[in-house]
């Protein structure tokens, strides 16, 4: 199994420029999550889902949105990015919300100019 | 909602000696507690969890403590080596279908030789 892959690793955008950030999981988990990671302030989430077809809002929505179209994908969009979007993402899956440990993806390091 | 208070920030301690990473929670219904392990440039992997239903749970080096009434756990890790040097971070949960997992803002560890 290769687990959460994410791409790209790296990425430089211009302020008001588009992009997904592709996540991709193999252990058939139900659960899916994007947070985002800024220096010395933890992890954040962004948006989560329970299961294909369905995504939820977490702490940090504002600027970003998600699809679940399949169970192993579940890609994050910027539409417009902002200075404020530059952070490190992770994607990470689990099998059940309920006290079940997450796998993380190696991340995506952001940078919007 | 919960919060995870997370102390130190940053800890040294000296090749061989023990480190204590201290976490408060806010939610009294949270009954899941992982700690995650964040290497240079990796994802967060998970080292260890305790659910409410136990006070202490060890894996060789690693342990970790947990007082409901109090609300808070704690890391141990003991004979510190040189590759135990990462972030770590600590989380609650309390287990529902939509919950998820708030976690702290992370300790730097740096084990000196």
């Amino acid at each position: 199994n290769a687990g959460v892959t994410q791409t790209p690793k790296f990425r430089i955008l211009k302020i008001g420029q588009s992009m997904t950030l592709q996540c991709t999981q193999d252990m058939n988990h139900n659960y899916m999550y994007w947070y985002r990671q800024d220096p010395g302030m933890g992890l954040k989430l962004i948006y989560y889902s329970v299961g294909a077809g369905i995504t939820d809002k977490g702490e940090v929505p504002n600027g970003y949105n998600v699809s679940r179209s399949t169970t192993e994908d579940f890609p994050l969009r910027l539409e417009l990015a902002a200075p404020s979007q530059t952070s490190v993402y992770f994607c990470a899956s689990s099998y059940h919300a309920r006290g079940n440990e997450q796998f993380f993806g190696p991340g995506t390091r952001l940078t919007v100019l | 909602g919960e919060n995870v208070e997370q102390h130190p920030s940053t800890l040294s301690v000296q090749e061989g000696d023990s480190a204590v990473i201290k976490c408060t929670y806010s939610d009294s219904a949270s009954n899941y507690f992982p700690w995650y392990k964040q290497e240079l440039g990796k994802g967060p992997q998970l080292i260890i969890d305790i659910r409410s239903n136990v006070g202490e749970k060890k894996d060789q080096r690693i342990a970790v403590t947990l007082n409901k009434t109090a609300k808070h756990f704690s890391l141990h890790i003991t004979e510190t080596q040189p590759e135990d040097s990462a972030v770590y971070f600590c989380a609650a949960s309390t287990g529902n279908r939509d919950d998820k997992i708030i976690f702290g803002k992370g300790t730097r560890l740096h084990i000196l030789p």
